[in-house]
């Protein structure tokens, strides 16, 4: 399959655990973003890559939210000292291009994660 | 910042009856405009979306929507509805920033098909 993959699917972590999700996007696409999509809302933008390069992390609700691309390729989303709040699932996309408005995104099947 | 309203959490129609789900945007500069649909436990796949020209823009599965700059509508249309139509569709706006742009997106609205 050549589609945007993400493991693990679901993850249980109790309060104050870190956890790391990862991302394989599309090969060759240049582009790549993470949202946050709470339970019955919309996704919302956390953090872009341009390559290896980290553009805009401006929507990263902390401090305990650090991600990386370190070789333009595949991406961690980290998250340290897990809280309740951190529940939701974790959506990550690429694009092919510098992230033209007109790109498509194309979306991974997410990581659900869960805060106990 | 760019925002996009989707009224009505949930809309319930019968198998082959019209399919409408609204979006209005906001925004200070010509949109790009987006729809995507997440089947349960899945991504988001797009389903169709505007940059410039034809304001009717035609879609996969049947579905099709038009820009109408005047109402900053963007709403989401298909003729008939079938049962495997049931899913969640968001509707997103492109939001740009120097060298790249992001996808601002509504809390969606969950489509119930019945027989």
């Amino acid at each position: 399959g050549a589609g945007v993959s993400q493991s693990p699917r679901y993850k249980v972590a109790k309060r104050g655990q870190d956890v790391a999700l990862r991302c394989d996007p599309i090969s060759g696409h240049v582009s790549l973003f993470w949202y946050q999509q709470a339970l019955g809302q919309g996704p919302e933008f956390l953090t872009y890559f341009q390559n290896e390069a980290q553009l805009d992390k401006s929507g990263l609700p902390s401090d305990r939210f650090f991600a990386e691309r370190p070789e333009g390729s595949v991406s961690t989303l980290k998250i340290q000292r897990t809280q309740q709040e951190d529940s939701a699932v974790y959506l990550c996309a690429s694009s092919l291009d510098q992230g033209v408005g007109t790109d498509t995104q194309y979306f991974g099947p997410g990581t659900r994660l869960t805060v106990l | 910042a760019q925002s996009v309203t989707q009224l009505g959490s949930h809309v319930s129609v019968s198998e082959g009856a019209l399919v409408l789900l609204r979006c209005n945007y906001s925004s200070s500069v010509p949109p790009y405009l987006f729809w995507y649909v997440q089947y349960p436990n899945q991504g988001l796949q797009l389903l169709l979306k505007y940059t410039t020209g034809a304001t009717l823009v035609k879609g996969i599965n049947g579905f099709e929507a038009e820009f109408k700059k005047s109402e900053t509508s963007f709403h989401l249309t298909k003729p008939s509805a079938h049962m495997s139509d049931a899913a969640e569709y968001f509707c997103a706006v492109s939001e740009s920033y120097s060298g790249y742009s992001t996808l601002t997106f509504g809390k969606g609205t969950m489509l119930l098909v019945s027989p």
